[in-house]
């Protein structure tokens, strides 16, 4: 079993509407997480940061923690074209010293 | 400039042939990482390191060699380039304590 898993895609929502992405973990002793957002032939650039269990809101972003059932999600409100983009996620190992990402999950938002 | 350099951005390298790809940060970060990007497998971490001449290996270093002499300098060679080594390589930066990774620009690489 991988460390992190994502659901690919691709994802398609119409511009305005609510996108979800899961992200499910191995590690139950994780305690940080992580979205990345990244542009087709760009790098990963750091979008939320989530590390108690519940909601954390930044703007039209919000990522939710569930350590329970090992997953975390980001819930991206009033949708945009330029949301358009792979969203990674990732969680860092129990040293810290290494990230494990997903696979990324391809989001479409349609005009 | 500031921030998290890579050169040469795109390559294209014969099989066999020793390739190096350079990584340089301007923000002092104690840590550094290579990783490479693949379809159906994301970002998978070659080597990282912690400090100036602390390196360890990640989930895929076979083929790959790092040094770091300098704390602003990573590079990544390839010994002995493989078709399967052919990827978009990113190099990233962080400081203990904080998880955010800094990813630079990335190295397109075909091997042929």
């Amino acid at each position: 079993q991988k460390e992190v898993e994502q659901n690919s895609g691709p994802l398609s929502v119409p511009e305005g509407a609510i996108a979800s992405l899961n992200c499910t973990y191995s590690d139950r002793g994780s305690q940080s997480f992580f979205w990345y957002r990244q542009y087709s032939g760009k790098s990963p650039e750091l979008i939320m940061s989530i590390y108690s269990n519940g909601d954390k809101e930044d703007g039209r972003f919000t990522a939710q923690l569930n350590k329970a059932s090992q997953y975390v999600s980001l819930l991206i409100r009033d949708s945009q074209p330029s949301d358009s983009a792979t969203y990674l996620c990732a969680v860092p190992s129990n040293t810290g010293n290494q990230f494990y990402f997903g696979t990324g999950t391809s989001l479409t938002v349609i005009p | 400039d500031a921030g998290i350099t890579q050169s040469p951005r795109y390559k294209i390298t014969e099989t066999g042939r020793q390739v190096t790809l350079m990584c340089h940060q301007t923000w002092s970060h104690s840590y550094m990482f290579w990783y490479r990007q693949d379809l159906g497998h994301g970002l998978r971490l070659i080597y990282y390191s912690a400090a100036a001449d602390i390196t360890d290996k990640g989930e895929v270093p076979d083929g790959y060699v790092v040094s770091r002499s300098k704390t602003e300098n990573f590079p990544l060679t390839l010994e002995s380039a493989t078709r399967s080594q052919t990827s978009v390589y990113f190099c990233a930066s962080s400081d203990p304590g904080d998880y955010e990774q800094y990813f630079g620009p990335g190295t397109r690489l075909t091997v042929t």
